[in-house]
């Protein structure tokens, strides 16, 4: 069974950058799609982007290209998602979670609390 | 792009049925499978309905799915309701094969 854990909560200022890793266990990275979903404080889920185990190539959604990077470590089976230039809007939940066989989110992590603040 | 559409809120006493819909904004429902999510305050989603009507297993059948070309909407009907069961469900399908979700419903049992 795929048991995705995430890294703690972070406090960032507006303009730094926040990298929040998803270590894997149960299969190995190669083997699964993962996916990047966040939510902000009482709003609903917001794909963020996520990477094709096939080739390792990576699909952004359009509001996020730019600022957003999805990367892996196969080495240790960890996957990493680095947003850039946080804002206050970026204050969310992120979650990591894989994309099955059958084209649903099937696992997903614990989520990591993100805020954003002066 | 599309967007997909879910009544903020409904509510249900236990023991009754309920059916949350999710209507597509433009193309057709069925050209793209639609994702069930519930997820229960303070913790993260978990799927209960994928590919329209398919259930995970330890899904219990109370949870059904369906799709309706007419009113181009997806429907997640919970039978049986109990108080567990109280949440937020979203739907959820693909733009070209970008996930889309919809903004979800609370239920209260």
């Amino acid at each position: 069974q795929v048991q995705l854990v995430q890294s703690g909560a972070e406090v960032k200022k507006p303009g730094a950058s926040v990298k929040v890793s998803c270590q894997v266990s149960g299969y190995t990275l190669t083997e699964l799609s993962m996916n990047w979903v966040r939510q902000a404080p009482g709003k609903g889920l917001e794909w963020m982007g996520g990477v094709d185990p096939e080739d390792g190539e990576t699909f952004y959604a359009e509001k996020f290209q730019g600022r957003v990077t999805m990367i892996e470590d196969t080495s240790t089976d960890t996957a990493y998602m680095e947003l850039s230039n946080l804002r206050s809007e970026d204050t969310a939940v992120y979650y990591c979670t894989t994309r099955g066989f059958y084209n649903c989110f099937d696992h997903w992590g614990q989520g990591t609390l993100v805020a954003v603040s002066s | 792009n599309f967007m997909l559409t879910q009544p903020h809120s409904v509510s249900e006493s236990p023991g009754k049925t309920v059916i949350i819909s999710c209507t597509r904004s433009s193309g057709s429902i069925a050209s793209d499978n639609v994702q069930w999510y519930q997820q229960r305050p303070g913790s993260a989603p978990t799927n209960v309905i994928f590919e329209d009507f398919e259930r995970p297993s330890g899904v219990p059948d109370r949870f059904s799915g369906s799709i309706d070309s007419s009113s181009n909407s997806a429907s997640l009907s919970i039978s049986g309701l109990r108080t567990e069961d109280e949440a937020d469900y979203y739907c959820q399908s693909y733009d070209n094969n970008n996930p889309v979700f919809g903004g979800g419903t609370k239920l209260t049992v």
